[in-house]
């Protein structure tokens, strides 16, 4: 069964680049998009971006100037980058597999599969 | 950027009861483009709904999910203790960005 682990620092400082991986499990990083998606404490989810394994990336535009994801194939791996962090940074960071389902000519989009997630607190 | 509004932010019920939970869409949106996931503290979402109308894998049919125009409707036509939970719709149509609802939160009465 794939299975998606986020792995990374456990504390970032502000101004600094909070790096983190996601470890494709039991399953291949070709087709689907990989993603990354944050929760701060109490809040809601917010996409931050994706990569396809084709390599093309879309990121959201609230966050695209400071965001960069990348993929390691043969490591079965893809990562993100957030540059310049600041305490509104501090979240839970899941990496996800988005997948799409074609049914009447259209494609339904969602997001099947989920890493535990990793809480990332941005602190000096 | 298609933003969804979800209500109420918060729902007190008791198990056996229904659950209606809305998800409005700022502009039109196919209903195909339109998911629902389930999260519990300390758990990553689960898809329950997508295409607005297709319960996922494993989901009970106590969950439907239902679209008319830019509004969409995840019922739990009897609540189980299980069900309660944080509940987000979420939209993308293929073209960035991906969007969520802000959640809503099914609390026991």
């Amino acid at each position: 069964q794939v299975q998606l682990q986020e792995s990374g620092p456990g504390l970032v400082k502000p101004s600094e680049t909070l790096s983190l991986t996601c470890t494709i499990s039991d399953g291949s990083i070709n087709s689907y998009y990989w993603n990354w998606i944050r929760q701060p404490p109490g809040k809601g989810l917010e996409w931050i971006g994706y990569i396809h394994y084709t390599g093309k990336t879309d990121y959201n535009p609230s966050l695209k100037s400071r965001v960069t994801i990348s993929l390691d194939n043969p490591e079965n791996q893809f990562s993100l980058k957030l540059r310049s962090v600041t305490a509104a940074d501090t979240a839970v960071y899941f990496c996800a597999r988005l997948k799409w389902s074609a049914i009447g000519g259209k494609k339904n989009w969602y997001f099947d599969l989920w890493g535990r997630g990793t809480l990332v607190p941005v602190s000096s | 950027e298609i933003v969804l509004t979800q209500s109420p932010g918060t729902l007190s019920l008791s198990p056996g009861e229904r659950a209606s939970l809305s998800c409005r869409a700022s502009q039109n949106l196919t209903s195909s483009y339109l998911a629902w996931y389930q999260q519990k503290p300390g758990q990553a979402p689960r898809v329950l709904i997508y295409g607005a109308t297709r319960r996922a894998t494993g989901i009970p049919d106590r969950f439907s999910g239902s679209a008319s125009g830019t509004d969409f409707t995840l019922t739990i036509s009897r609540l189980e203790p299980e069900d309660f939970a944080v509940y987000y719709c979420q939209q993308f149509s293929g073209s960035p960005p991906l969007t969520f609802g802000g959640g809503t939160k099914v609390e026991f009465k």
